[in-house]
């Protein structure tokens, strides 16, 4: 069955530093990436998209790079800042499917 | 200004009992969607409507019945409420398929 997997257990950096979230996905071949972020008793808001034939996408102090050969996206963040500190999620979307299918997100705490 | 608006944000009620959520857009988007957030904040799409028309009906129960009156509204009946059925509740936008989303605030249902 379509499996994606982000790291499970939260996330702690320093502030400055860069954050690298990672969300792996099995039996699935999307065609759409997605990232979004939620803070808590917030709804997600999303931050970037990024399409298969797309290595790499960035937007100010983000990037997120896309590779379907190893079933992965990594989601930078470059000069963390504690603002920063939330729960990132990805979603995956196939073709034809009309649908996205979200990852359990990894929570991130950037430390000041 | 709410791009996506949900109403109520809290809602407690009995097992047995029938509620509804209702969700409003202002942003002119196509695409309406529900999603369930469970206590292990993973996020399952439930609905989706374009133009009006159902797209997507996942393996939701029957007791859970989407109505959607115009292109901005997206409103979810419940009937006889279960326990499982505790959860937040998201609704969400998106100007065409597959394409990024803009979530409401979410509502936060507890059966008892």
């Amino acid at each position: 069955s379509q499996k994606i997997e982000q790291n499970s257990e939260a996330l702690n950096i320093q502030e400055g530093k860069t954050a690298t979230l990672t969300c792996n996905y099995t039996n699935y071949s999307p065609a759409y990436l997605q990232w979004y972020r939620q803070d808590p008793g917030r709804g997600p808001v999303f931050l970037l998209l990024i399409r298969e034939n797309e290595k790499e996408k960035r937007k100010e102090r983000l990037k997120v790079t896309f590779d379907t050969t190893l079933k992965q996206s990594l989601f930078h963040i470059t000069a963390s800042q504690p603002a920063d500190s939330a729960t990132y999620l990805c979603a995956l979307g196939a073709s034809g499917t009309y649908k996205y299918i979200f990852g359990t997100g990894t929570r991130l705490k950037v430390l000041a | 200004d709410t791009a996506v608006s949900q109403t109520p944000k809290y809602l407690v009620t009995q097992m047995g009992n029938d509620k509804s959520i209702k969700c409003e857009q202002n942003l002119g988007h196509d695409t309406m969607y529900w999603y369930k957030q469970d206590s292990k904040k993973f996020l399952k799409i439930m609905f989706s409507y374009n133009n009006k028309e159902l797209i997507i009906n996942e393996t939701v129960p029957n007791r859970f019945s989407p109505k959607s009156p115009d292109k901005a509204h997206l409103n979810l009946h419940i009937n006889s409420l279960e326990l499982g059925d505790s959860a937040v509740y998201f609704c969400a936008s998106s100007p065409r398929l597959i394409d990024e989303q803009f979530f409401g605030p979410g509502t936060r249902l507890t059966v008892l």
